[in-house]
């Protein structure tokens, strides 16, 4: 199974302010990895796909950037809906896995 | 849009058999794969399988010996059977779908989500 390993595992931030979260791959997984944003009881959603793609309605404010098997989240100016719990996930092979979450709190 | 909804018992008696539905509306189950997710309290997400609408099965290694998964394209239903479960498998289940392309695999619709208590 390939591991995805998240840091850090929670962050506490302010409006406005740019984050970032990490994901390494235990192995090459090329640009196959997700990224999800789960809020309090709610389903996660996909936010972005393919490494770099943003799914519909998503706001450009997130992006990411990949070095070899890291891949790097970033929000450009956290917003207040942006608080949530994130996830990636690797689409290269199956078993699907997850890294453990990162969850971005208010200061 | 499509809609996914779990269904099935909230509560299931330790070494029986957890049985969980979803039911897909707003589009065909038919040319996709399906799958089943799970998310202990306070904890991260577990994939648990894929089902194609044809019947083909893909399971974790991790639960194989324990997961069934089945579809009704008549009814646009897929379920989930995980049997001898123990408090381990207490978890909110999602259904989701799952999109397989040159992207990879991506589960770009889920439902809300169903909590399973394993107790006596």
């Amino acid at each position: 199974d390939i591991q995805m390993t998240q840091s850090p595992s929670s962050l506490s931030a302010s409006v406005g302010d740019r984050v970032t979260i990490t994901c390494r791959a235990s192995q090459t997984i090329s640009r196959y990895l997700n990224w999800y944003q789960q809020k309090p009881g709610k389903a996660p959603q996909i936010l972005i796909y393919a490494a770099s793609s943003l799914q519909s309605g998503v706001p450009p404010r997130f992006s990411v950037s990949r070095s070899g098997t890291d891949f790097t989240l970033t929000i450009s100016s956290l917003q207040p809906e942006d608080f949530a719990t994130y996830y990636c996930q690797q689409s290269y092979n199956t078993p699907l896995t997850f890294g453990g979450g990162t969850k971005v709190e208010i200061k | 849009q499509v809609q996914l909804q779990e269904s099935g018992p909230g509560l299931v008696k330790p070494s029986e058999t957890l049985s969980l539905t979803c039911t897909v509306s707003g589009g065909s189950i038919n040319s996709y794969y399906w799958s089943w997710i799970r998310q202990p309290p306070g904890k991260g997400l577990e994939w648990i399988g894929y089902i194609y609408y044809s019947g083909s099965t893909n399971y974790n290694p991790s639960l194989k010996s324990r997961v069934t998964m089945s579809v009704d394209t008549s009814k646009n239903q897929f379920s989930l059977k995980l049997t001898a479960v123990t408090a381990a498998d207490t978890a909110v289940y999602y259904c989701a779908r799952l999109t397989y392309d040159s992207s990879g695999y991506s589960l770009d619709y889920w439902g809300q989500g169903t909590l399973v208590t394993v107790s006596s």
